[in-house]
């Protein structure tokens, strides 16, 4: 059975700061990941998806995030954070035989002081 | 781009009433799914369709009815509302790839039962 982590409800960083976002996951095998972000008041958007093209993996907004099998994390950066950039993460992993349907950690949400 | 568009987007009900949330997708996928949001949960998927003509429970279902229509459509009914049912609403859809199963949001529907 697949499960994710994200560790810390809540992260706060100041603008310009880098953004750390986390996330551990348990798998059988190598699975899809995937980054969410919600902003306030509206649905789930993708970020970025890990496929095993690539370890590392670009999204919008400068967000990127890093397969790494032997920790089993996939941790979401961005170098300099934007008031923008406020909102929740959800991090999900998906595997690539059996269930298909993803499974979402709880959620962090990025505040971003002036 | 419509995407996966759901209704109301707003309402109240008062505890045993009953009361059924539209969704449907322009996206051609296969799947659709209700998830519930709760502060500090996350998503919690309530049912899902694999394909047009099947429905699974999720986590959480009890409750809850749901029925897909077509490819596009997929409700959520509530017979009789209770107030731990207050949440907020996701419906979405996916098509299972070689890049795995990105799930699609729609904007959400926040429903209050008191």
């Amino acid at each position: 059975a697949q499960s994710v982590t994200q560790l810390g409800s809540h992260v706060s960083v100041s603008e310009g700061a880098l953004v750390l976002l986390r996330c551990n996951y348990s798998s059988s095998v190598p699975p899809y990941l995937f980054w969410y972000v919600q902003y306030p008041n509206q649905g789930l958007q993708l970020l970025l998806k890990y496929t095993s093209a690539a370890t590392l993996v670009k999204g919008i907004n400068g967000f990127e995030a890093e397969f790494k099998k032997s920790e089993t994390s996939f941790h979401l950066t961005k170098p300099s954070a934007h008031m923008s950039d406020a909102a929740e993460y959800f991090c999900a992993v998906s595997d690539r035989g059996g269930s298909y349907i993803p499974t979402f950690g709880r959620g962090t949400s990025l505040i971003v002081h002036p | 781009n419509a995407g996966v568009t759901q209704t109301p987007k707003f309402q109240v009900l008062k505890t045993g009433q009953s009361m059924t949330l539209q969704c449907a997708q322009d996206m051609n996928h296969n799947s659709m799914y209700w998830y519930r949001q709760d502060p500090g949960m996350g998503l919690r998927l309530i049912y899902y369709s694999a394909s047009e003509g099947t429905t699974d429970k999720g986590e959480v279902p009890n409750g809850y009815n749901v029925s897909r229509l077509n490819k596009r459509e997929f409700s959520l009914r509530l017979e009789s509302a209770a107030p731990s049912q207050t949440s907020v609403y996701f419906c979405a859809s996916s098509t299972y790839g070689n890049s795995g199963n990105t799930i699609y949001f729609g904007e959400g529907s926040w429903l209050t039962v008191v």
